[in-house]
């Protein structure tokens, strides 16, 4: 079974540009969070996805962030116009809806995929 | 509100020696708690987890945590450990009743010495 993909795996902009980020998260997992960590920091939860739809969108900085989830598979987080401050690792993640008697602990186990590092410079 | 401590930002220990990372939460009820391990270039890999029951859980990899309620700690451990276990170890719990979302420690970077 393929775990979380992301991509790119790094990535270099201007400030003022734009970027797109793109996470296929496990077949099968309907939930789908974003979440992000500055350097030196903590990482920080940005939304939360339940199929195509925002359960949870918190996180979310600013109006620069979009994120979308178009047809409940993949996600795309977008920012534009991209800040310095903007820069660091984002990951996403998924997990399973909650399904039989073990299914509501099983939604609370995250897999992570292995980020995008973000640079703006 | 939720949240999780790691009061160690770097631990350095030698091939072979034992290894506890701290853990402390702030809770208003039992918590979920999870270890994450984040090797060199790799994403965040859940080591273990406790939702209640026993409080020594065991994961994979050799490492086992003891939760400890009047403590408030979910200290991670290890008997022996392996070059291969130099990484970046994260703590975490849902950010409240009912939520996914995870709040997570600042992190410990582990650094091995052969």
């Amino acid at each position: 079974e393929a775990g979380v993909t992301q991509f790119p795996s790094h990535s270099v902009i201007e400030k003022g540009q734009t970027v797109t980020l793109r996470c296929d998260p496990i077949s099968g997992h309907d939930n789908l969070y974003w979440y992000r960590r500055v350097m030196g920091k903590e990482i920080k939860f940005l939304l939360h996805f339940v199929k195509e739809s925002k359960q949870d969108e918190s996180g979310m900085p600013n109006n620069r962030f979009l994120a979308e989830r178009t047809g409940g598979t993949y996600s795309t987080l977008k920012v534009q116009p991209a800040e310095l401050e903007d820069s660091g690792v984002y990951f996403c993640a998924s997990s399973p809806l909650p399904s039989g008697l073990a299914g509501v602990l099983s939604s609370y186990e995250q897999y992570f995929g292995p980020g995008t590092r973000l640079t703006v410079t | 509100a939720q949240s999780v401590t790691q009061p160690d930002i770097h631990i350095t220990v030698s091939e072979g020696a034992s290894l506890e990372l701290r853990c402390n939460y702030s809770y208003g009820a039992t918590p979920y708690l999870f270890w994450y391990v984040q090797s060199p270039g790799q994403g965040l890999q859940l080591l273990l987890k406790y939702f209640s029951g026993d409080t020594l859980v065991q994961g994979i990899k050799g490492f086992e945590a003891e939760f400890k309620r009047s403590q408030s700690s979910f200290n991670l451990r290890k008997p022996s450990v392996h070059w291969s276990d130099a990484a970046e170890y994260f703590c975490a719990l849902p950010s409240g009743a009912g939520s996914y979302q995870l709040t997570f420690g600042k992190g410990t970077k582990l650094s091995v010495i052969p």
